[in-house]
């Protein structure tokens, strides 16, 4: 697609429950990447993705957190047992790969757990 | 350890000049970026500095110094438009794929 395409944008959960985000790269990127941004914060790294395999997972905070990509394409990630400091934007990104290449971001689902 | 470092906010009146900073100390360096938010949208690229000296594109401009672990991004003709949040950002070779460490933004507000 033209952007990176982010599903849902909005999403209101009970804490306890699981939640699914999924992310659509731009076409022909190889690497892709999550992150996070709490309410007034800067961006913290999740996990990335070279085609389907995730060579650095060194950023989820604690194993409720898992992503998987298949298709060397769409992305979701998965938040099982919710918790309220689990709220914050997550966003996804996509490039190239490489150091030297632009990441391009998604415009993030917003979790919201309560 | 890695550790980027950018004055949380700023305040600048319209068609002004403004210089943002950034101070970063990583395991190695590839390249810094700097990239644009707007409250409540995603980060878009502005500029990709790798070499030491300074980029111009349009109204905005990235200066790097490598020997410093030094960058500023330097606005000019301040917009109202203008107003966001910049953030400073940078790869190293030690890591995979070019994933960026982020610093925590600057809150640019742009006054009339």
């Amino acid at each position: 697609g033209a952007g990176v395409s982010q599903s849902p944008s909005n999403k209101v959960t009970e804490k306890g429950k699981d939640v699914e985000l999924r992310c659509d790269p731009i076409s022909g990127h190889t690497a892709l990447y999550w992150y996070r941004q709490s309410l007034g914060q800067g961006l913290e790294f999740l996990i990335y993705f070279q085609g389907n395999s995730a060579p650095d997972k060194s950023g989820l905070p604690s194993d409720r957190f898992s992503a998987e990509r298949t298709g060397g394409s769409v992305s979701t990630l998965t938040i099982q047992r919710t918790q309220q400091e689990d709220s914050a934007v997550y966003l996804c990104a996509s490039s190239l790969g490489g150091a030297r290449n632009t990441i391009y971001f998604g415009e993030g689902s917003w979790l919201t757990v309560v | 350890g890695q550790n980027i470092d950018q004055p949380t906010e700023m305040t600048a009146t319209e068609g002004a000049i403004v210089q943002i900073n950034c101070t970063y100390q990583t395991s190695g360096f590839n390249g810094l970026f700097w990239y644009q938010q707007h409250a409540g949208e995603a980060p878009t690229f502005l500029s990709y500095n790798v070499l030491d000296g300074l980029e111009e594109k349009g109204r905005f401009s990235s200066f790097l110094s490598r020997s410093k672990g030094y960058s500023y991004l330097l606005l000019k003709e301040l917009q109202m438009k203008d107003s966001a949040s910049y953030l400073c950002a940078v790869t190293t070779p030690g890591n995979q794929g070019g994933k960026l460490i982020f610093g925590q933004g600057t809150e640019l507000s742009v006054k009339p």
